[in-house]
């Protein structure tokens, strides 16, 4: 089936430009999660939503970052006022199981990763 | 912040070979997964490992968790070229669901 799809799979800026980068996640998933991936580093964790409620943005790096999914199905990830520090590979992820929290604890899955945008702020 | 480290950070066999690479991370984890990133590409998912595991196996991937000493270890037997990739283990730590990488061991198999 399907997978997890980005677009634009490469995205130039001008410093101070907004960008929107968008993701598909595989059809049923609950969980959509965003990274980001600096130039020969692992990816460090953005936001994560369970359907349409962001339940963390604790890495987002600053509030020129925002991220949406309405629908509970496509996201969208905005940076406002791009900085050239910007500049990386963002990539998103979804999974098809929640983390509960519950008493039983977290559930956990695999998360399936698409292609990645990658940013360049000039 | 990145929780793992791997070691080696670059590794170089020839084809036929066994390639190990380690995984060390800080916190208390639910699983611990590896991903391989071919360049300019995503991440691809190749096998996890629950908290209450101790090894898996998947085809030519042998993987090792030890809880106490909070390490992990990948093995590919009988290395490919196709095998040339970043491979990068990430802990899901038990306070949530995100995933948390470490900075990848980068292996190249020479034909």
């Amino acid at each position: 089936g399907a997978g997890v799809s980005q677009s634009p799979r490469y995205k130039v800026a001008k410093r101070g430009q907004d960008v929107a980068l968008r993701c598909d996640p595989i059809s049923g998933h609950v969980s959509l999660f965003w990274y980001q991936q600096a130039l020969g580093q692992g990816p460090e964790f953005l936001t994560y939503f369970q359907n349409e409620a962001q339940l963390d943005k604790s890495g987002l790096p600053s509030d020129r970052f925002f991220a949406e999914r309405p629908e509970g199905s496509v996201s969208t990830l905005k940076i406002q006022r791009t900085q050239q520090e910007d500049s990386a590979v963002y990539l998103c992820a979804s999974s098809l199981l929640d983390w509960t929290g519950s008493l039983a604890g977290p559930l956990t899955d695999t998360q399936y990763f698409g292609p990645g945008t990658r940013l360049t702020v000039l | 912040s990145q929780q793992g480290e791997e070691d080696p950070q670059a590794l170089s066999i020839q084809e036929g070979e066994n390639a190990t690479m380690n995984c060390s991370y800080k916190t208390s984890i639910n699983n611990l997964q590896w991903y391989r990133q071919n360049s300019g590409r995503g991440l691809v998912h190749l096998i996890l490992i629950r908290s209450n595991e101790r090894e898996k196996h998947s085809g030519r991937l042998r993987v090792t968790l030890d809880t106490s000493k909070k390490s992990s270890s990948l093995l590919i037997t009988a290395s490919r070229a196709a095998d040339t990739a970043s491979y990068f283990c990430a802990t899901e730590e038990t306070s949530g669901s995100r995933l948390t990488f470490g900075e990848g061991t980068q292996l190249t198999v020479n034909p």
